[in-house]
């Protein structure tokens, strides 16, 4: 069976460090790949979505990136850190038929 | 405008409740999904659907593709169905409704 695993669980780091928080997915193979964030008292925002490795499509400008080294591998990153990234971080998975996405258990960044 | 809308925001119910909760949405879709995402924040798929109708256990869910709304129901609520209640629709991308907070009173 499929399982997604995301780390670290929760992370309180400062304004201006650096991120990365690393997904991973096992059981599957050539999953389409999401980053989401939900702030606080919101929807979930689409970040990023891969389709392949290497492939990254941005949705919303910002001061985080995404990179997929491998196929079931999926890490989103920052060089400097705002305020405003504070957030739960969730990644999730589909199959190449986009039918159900399934999310990792997330992470809860605080930056203060 | 979001491209999908959710009601209520927050809910609050006896124990035994019937409680609906609906979602409208402005986009061509392919599917429909009702999530449920609980408070330490992880999330689980409770239905996908595409026309019709689905139940599983206390939860219903409906679909009217012309009316572009579904509705969540839960039969004779209990204080574990508390939670946050996500509607996402399959478009040309996954869209997310905000959420219905949804509390149920011992």
């Amino acid at each position: 069976s499929q399982t997604i695993h995301q780390w670290p669980a929760t992370l309180v780091q400062p304004v201006g460090s650096p991120l990365s928080l690393e997904c991973t997915v096992e059981g599957t193979s050539n999953p389409n790949l999401y980053w989401y964030r939900q702030a606080a008292g919101r929807g979930l925002q689409l970040l990023f979505y891969s389709v392949g490795i290497g492939q990254i499509s941005s949705e919303v400008p910002q001061n985080l990136s995404a990179s997929r080294p491998q196929d079931r591998q999926f890490i989103l990153s920052s060089k400097k850190l705002l305020l405003s990234d504070s957030g739960f971080y969730l990644c999730a998975w589909t199959g190449v038929s986009r039918d159900t996405q399934y999310f990792g258990p997330g992470t809860r960044l605080t930056v203060l | 405008k979001n491209e999908v809308e959710q009601s209520p925001q927050n809910l609050t119910a006896q124990e035994g409740e019937f409680i609906t909760i609906n979602c409208s949405y402005s986009v061509g879709i392919s599917a429909l999904h009702w999530l449920q995402q609980h408070p330490g924040g992880g999330i689980v798929s409770l239905f996908m659907l595409s026309s019709g109708k689905k139940k599983h256990g206390r939860l219903i869910a409906t679909i009217n593709i012309q009316e572009k709304h579904s509705s969540l129901h839960i039969t004779a609520s209990h204080p574990r169905d508390s939670a946050v209640y996500i509607c996402a629709v399959n478009g040309n991308q996954f869209y997310f409704g905000t959420g219905t907070s949804l509390t149920v009173i011992p």
